[in-house]
């Protein structure tokens, strides 16, 4: 099983800053199948990211992924209220399908 | 536009089956390259993945739970179900279909979720 580690576990940062979220794999998974979410309290997960860094229609372009093998970064410009939320990181590379701890961005 | 709608009880009893409905409005669970997802989330954790049933009918299960767990499809109705077996407190969570794509496996359609708690 491809155990993603997500850090930091909770970012503090103020509306207008750069969010800089890690996932990091135990073992390469192509890119082809990271997957990034946003959770906001009492909602399902919504798609944010495919592919690493495919950004989903809809999704505003201070959004972006990067990565391969076993190192992938969510980036967040320019922090917008509504950006505060919980992200995860998922793979399909390998079965089992398995998601990140999630890390929560917060206002400072 | 593809909607997912989570249906079924509240509270299980433990050593009892978990059994939840999938509903699918607006689109076919026949057709397409899907696969129909079970995710759960216990309060204030992550997610897991549970297991799939793809389009053609082919399952596949988290190890940890494939003992317990069946993911079923009836296409008359346009609904997949999701059976727990055995089930203990550690089975409380808020339970999440969800609809993944066959090329990239992202999940881009979820139902509202459904809370179930498992309690005597």
């Amino acid at each position: 099983e491809i155990v993603l580690t997500q850090s930091p576990g909770t970012l503090s940062l103020s509306p207008g800053e750069r969010a800089t979220l890690s996932c990091r794999a135990s073992q390469s998974v192509s890119s082809r199948y990271l997957v990034w979410y946003q959770q906001k309290p009492g909602q399902a997960p919504r798609l944010l990211i495919y592919g690493a860094s495919n950004r989903v229609t809809g999704i505003p372009d201070r959004f972006s992924g990067s990565g391969s093998g076993t190192d992938f970064t969510l980036t967040i410009n320019r922090l917008e209220p509504e950006d505060f939320a919980v992200y995860y990181c998922q793979q399909y590379g390998s079965s089992p399908l398995t998601f990140g701890g999630g890390t929560k961005v917060e206002i400072k | 536009q593809v909607q997912l709608q989570e249906s079924g009880p509240g509270l299980v009893k433990p050593s009892q089956t978990l059994s939840l409905t999938c509903t699918v409005s607006g689109g076919s669970i026949r057709f397409g390259s899907y696969y129909w997802t079970w995710i759960r989330q216990p309060a204030g954790k992550g997610l897991e993945w549970i297991g799939h049933i793809y389009t053609s009918g082919s399952t596949n299960y988290n190890p940890s739970l494939k003992s317990r767990v069946t993911i079923s499809a009836d296409t008359s109705k346009n609904q997949f179900s999701l059976n727990l077996s055995s089930v203990t407190a550690a089975d409380t969570a808020v339970y999440y279909c969800a609809r993944g794509n066959g090329n990239f496996y992202y999940m881009d359609v979820w139902g509202k979720g459904t809370t179930v708690t498992v309690s005597s």
